[in-house]
């Protein structure tokens, strides 16, 4: 199982918006719709911002969305802040209780 | 509210083996599954495999198949994960993650494995 695409890096200026996309093929992203995205800060252990391609769980800002087209999940950071910069990892349900990550984007606040 | 909370860092020599505890808490434990995740150094998340508490039905990704181990405990509550013939491109931070629905939703908070003669 290879890794989901991601761009290595991404950066705004505080206020606009970053898009993050995640590309895979039909026997995962395009296949379910069980898309996740994963904040992590330096030294912290992941953290779930988006599931099921669109769901945001509670507590994470509705600066956090997600959309699907595809092939290609996207996660779209809007009104960026600060506190945004960090690494974010994409991952899929691929079937048969198999996932697979993104390999990651750096996301960098001008 | 899940709290997953890991067992220590570990450093190992190359050849030995490695079990990394996941003790969960704040949900009913035999109704998910957990999954293992590693991060090597600078490097990104890598899925290592999938384990029900239900009944330990397992699912390991390919590269790990026969190497690594997963295995649970519901009177404790709490997951292991076993990894076998150790070298050092297996030095990373090892996570468990409870698997809620397609999405992992609770994290611990990593074991550091280092692998060094």
């Amino acid at each position: 199982q290879s890794a989901l695409t991601q761009p290595r890096s991404v950066s705004g200026s505080p206020g606009h918006s970053v898009t993050i996309s995640c590309t895979g093929t039909s026997s995962d992203v395009g296949g379910y719709n069980s898309v996740s995205w994963y904040q992590q800060l330096p030294g912290k252990a992941p953290k779930l911002v988006i599931y099921d391609v669109t769901k945001r769980p509670s507590g994470v800002p509705d600066r956090f969305s997600g959309s699907k087209s595809g092939n290609t999940a996207s996660l779209i950071i809007s009104g960026l802040q600060a506190e945004d910069e960090a690494d974010y990892y994409c991952c899929s349900y691929a079937g048969t209780y198999t996932y697979v990550f993104g390999s990651g984007t750096q996301v960098t606040v001008l | 509210q899940g709290h997953l909370v890991q067992s220590g860092p570990e450093v190992k020599t190359p050849g030995a083996s490695v079990r990394v505890s996941c003790k969960a808490s704040g949900y009913t434990f035999n109704t998910y599954g957990i999954i293992w995740v590693r991060q090597a150094p600078g490097q990104g998340l890598e899925w290592m495999g999938w384990i029900t508490a239900y009944n330990g039905k397992t699912n390991y990704a390919q590269k790990f198949q026969g190497r690594v181990t997963m295995t649970t405990d519901t009177s404790t509550n709490t997951a292991y994960m076993e990894v076998t013939s150790l070298t050092s491109d297996d030095t990373a931070v090892y996570y468990c993650a409870r698997d809620g629905r397609f999405r992992a939703d609770y994290w611990g908070q990593g074991t550091l494995v280092t692998v060094s003669s």
